[in-house]
């Protein structure tokens, strides 16, 4: 099992730009979540998904989007990149809460 | 309103034993994990304390008072890989669902 993966691992971005990141998961989990991390900071919730064909916003959804059209993937979108969308992003996924999150190796994007 | 807090920074020495505290104020409290984090690294599940008292896994211990809206993350015989950040995380129920909050960790350094 591959577990959580994410691509790419690593992108610049001009601001203005757009960009999809994928998070895929081989565990057959239900929920999915994207989490961003800034320096020093931990972790805070864009958005997250309890299941295929659902998405639902968390703490810091703006300028994000999201899709679930598959149970296995999790894409997060930019439409318009703006520099404070700089940030290592990590997906997670899990059976169901409160259980164990499984995190993919994380997206250090960097917008300029 | 919501609040998290727990010591930015711990130091240690190889073999000693070191709590990290955590406190937390937030609606819907549903339970109380830890993760580590390290340096360039995805974070990885350490415990989740559902109801009151201690949880030990291996060197790890954690605890959790539900009356006092506290826990602690203990981690004994201190290895030099132990160097790390560790994030407490409440879940919440939110919206029908449960979601993780992560505070900004605290760093913990293990000399020789």
């Amino acid at each position: 099992n591959a577990g959580v993966t994410q691509t790419p691992k690593f992108r610049v971005l001009k601001t203005g730009q757009s960009m999809t990141l994928l998070c895929a998961q081989d565990m057959n989990h239900e929920y999915m979540y994207w989490y961003r991390q800034d320096p020093g900071m931990g972790l805070r919730l864009i958005h997250y998904s309890v299941g295929e064909g659902t998405t639902a916003k968390g703490e810091v959804p703006d300028g994000y989007n999201v899709s679930r059209l598959k149970k296995q993937n999790f894409l997060l979108g930019l439409e318009s990149a703006a520099p404070s969308q700089t940030s290592v992003y990590f997906c997670a996924s899990t059976i169901a809460p409160p259980y164990e999150q499984y995190f993919g190796p994380g997206t250090r994007l960097t917008v300029t | 309103g919501q609040s998290l807090e727990q010591p930015s920074e711990v130091t240690a020495v190889e073999g000693a034993i070191v709590q990290i505290n955590c406190t937390y104020q937030t609606s819907g409290f549903y339970g109380l994990s830890w993760y580590q984090q390290h340096d360039g690294g995805a974070p990885t599940f350490l415990s989740y304390n559902a109801l009151d008292g201690l949880e030990e896994t291996g060197r790890f211990s954690s605890f959790l008072s539900r009356s006092d809206s506290y826990g602690y993350l203990l981690l004994q015989e201190l290895q030099m890989k132990d160097s790390a950040s560790y994030f407490c995380a409440p879940c919440r129920i939110s919206g029908g669902y449960n979601k993780l909050i992560f505070g900004a960790g605290t760093r913990l350094a293990v000399h020789p």
